[in-house]
C-alpha cells in the first residue's frame, strides 16, 4: 500500500538557520513526489515534484528536495529560512490520486 | 497565473442536509479531484474524475457523495445528507493540460461545517 511518512510533527527554527524536513515514502512503482505548502487558511501550493532524472529537484522560493531511492526518502531543504515560511508543509506520493504525509508544522522563530 | 477557485470558501449546514461545493478547475486541465482534511489530519483522496466519469475513489466516497462536471468549467461535489464526520476542508484539483503531467493544482478549498 502506498503511504508517506513525515516523523517531524512540529520544527522551530531560527530565522536565517537552515530547514530540512524528512519525508519517507513506500510505493509499489517508481514514485511521483511532490512537497506542498499550506499556509493558516490558505490551499495547497506546490513546491515541487521529482518524476524522473536528477534526484535534486529545485521549487519555488528556495526550497529543493532530494529523492534518495535507497532510502525512500525525498527530505525538502532550505539554506536560509525567512519568517514567512512558517507554515505547514506535506510530502505527498502518487500520480493520479496524492497519498499524503501527516504534514509538518514549521514554525520560525526571529 | 490560472489558478483553482473553489465556492463557498465556507458552508455551514445542518446534519442531514444536501450540500453542494463547487469548484472551477483550470481550463485546459482535463483531470479533476476532491481531497479533504478533517481538523489536525492528513489530506484525504476522495475521488478523481476524467472524462465525465470517476476513475478511481476511496472508501470515503461512499453512496452519499456524487461528484459532476455540468459544464465545461465547474466541478462539483454534492454530499447527499450530511453527517457531523464531514464537517472538514474540502479541496478541489486539477491537473493534466496539453500534456498530461501529475502537477494537482489545488483550490483554496470549502471548510465545511455541519452541526
Amino acid at each position: 500500500a502506498q503511504s508517506v511518512t513525515q516523523p517531524d510533527i512540529h520544527i522551530t527554527v531560527s530565522e536565517g538557520a537552515s530547514l530540512e524536513l524528512r519525508c519517507n515514502y513506500s510505493y509499489g512503482a517508481t514514485p511521483y513526489l511532490f512537497w506542498y505548502v499550506q499556509s493558516p487558511g490558505q490551499g495547497l501550493q506546490l513546491l515541487l515534484k521529482y518524476f524522473s532524472g536528477d534526484t535534486l529537484v529545485q521549487g519555488i522560493k528556495g526550497f529543493e528536495a532530494e529523492f534518495k531511492r535507497s532510502q525512500s526518502s525525498f527530505n525538502l531543504r532550505k539554506p536560509s529560512v525567512h519568517w514567512s515560511d512558517a507554515a505547514e508543509y506535506f510530502c505527498a506520493v502518487g500520480r493520479q490520486k496524492l497519498v499524503f504525509g501527516q504534514g509538518t508544522r514549521l514554525t520560525i522563530n526571529p | 497565473e490560472p489558478e483553482v477557485t473553489q465556492t463557498p470558501s465556507h458552508q455551514v449546514t445542518q446534519m442531514g442536509q444536501e450540500v453542494i461545493l463547487r469548484c472551477v478547475p483550470i481550463s485546459n486541465h482535463l483531470y479533476f479531484y476532491w481531497y479533504r482534511q478533517i481538523l489536525g489530519q492528513k489530506v484525504e483522496f476522495l475521488v478523481s474524475f476524467y472524462n465525465n466519469e470517476i476513475s478511481e475513489k476511496s472508501e470515503i466516497f461512499d453512496d452519499q457523495f456524487s461528484v459532476e462536471r455540468p459544464d465545461g468549467s465547474n466541478f462539483t461535489l454534492k454530499i447527499r445528507s450530511t453527517k457531523l464526520e464531514d464537517s472538514a476542508m474540502y479541496f478541489c484539483a486539477s491537473t493534466g493540460g496539453a500534456s498530461v503531467t501529475y502537477e494537482q493544482y489545488f483550490g483554496p478549498g470549502t471548510r465545511l461545517t455541519v452541526t
